[in-house]
């Protein structure tokens, strides 16, 4: 089973810091999908990462795919309340199947 | 323009007495999805749809079960909630029954079990 680790899985902090969370695996995947889960909502697609190596931006949010396509991080610029939510990343599998990582909470602070 | 739409937000329903979750769409996607989240953790795939074909996860109780009579609708069955069945229950849709085919979710529906 391939799994994906995400850490921290809490982060609380003011409004206006920087902030990076990260997906883990010992396992290749052959994308990476990024979505935010808002209080009481379903999540919502940020980024599919395809490349290894690849960097894309989303205003604020950068996001990495690692070169081997193991890993991947989610880096914030100026953190602001609306950013707050549930981070989720979901790596494709080989045999088509997506593994969810199990969330980062992240809560901005005024 | 609710896209994925779940019904109802909030449904509480009394130990062993069966409920029913309803999921439309109007992206004509071809894949439906059922997925239990617990709180603050990821969801967790229970079955999907690829048009009329059926797939069920291993690990998905017997107690949980799916219908889709069309291409828009699609229903989850619980027929007899235990506690440990509260949670929230999210409806997904994608084109393709393939993994990079991202995932249109709901807004879910929080379920209550008395």
């Amino acid at each position: 089973t391939q799994l994906l680790e995400q850490s921290p899985q809490f982060l609380s902090i003011q409004e206006g810091e920087n902030l990076t969370v990260y997906c883990n695996s010992s396992s290749v995947f052959s994308s990476l999908q990024w979505y935010r889960q808002e209080p009481g909502e379903g999540p919502v697609l940020l980024v599919t990462v395809v490349t290894g190596g690849e960097v894309k931006k989303l205003k604020r949010l950068t996001f990495q795919f690692g070169d081997a396509r193991k890993d991947s991080s989610l880096h914030i610029t100026a953190a602001q309340p609306g950013d707050t939510g549930l981070y989720l990343c979901a790596g494709v599998t080989g045999a088509q199947k997506l593994v969810f990582g199990q969330g980062t909470r992240l809560t901005i602070n005024p | 323009d609710a896209m994925v739409i779940q019904n109802p937000r909030y449904q509480v329903t009394q130990f062993g007495k069966p409920v029913t979750l309803s999921c439309s769409q109007t992206l004509n996607h071809n894949v439906m999805y059922w997925y239990q989240q617990k709180s603050s953790q990821a969801p967790k795939l229970l079955f999907h749809y690829y048009d009329k074909d059926f797939n069920n996860e291993a690990d998905t109780p017997d107690n949980f079960q799916s219908r889709r009579p069309n291409t828009s609708f699609c229903f989850l069955d619980i027929r007899s909630p235990g506690l440990g069945d509260a949670a929230m229950y999210l409806c997904a849709t994608s084109r393709e029954d393939r993994g990079f085919s991202p995932l249109h979710f709901g807004n879910g529906t929080r379920l209550t079990v008395t």
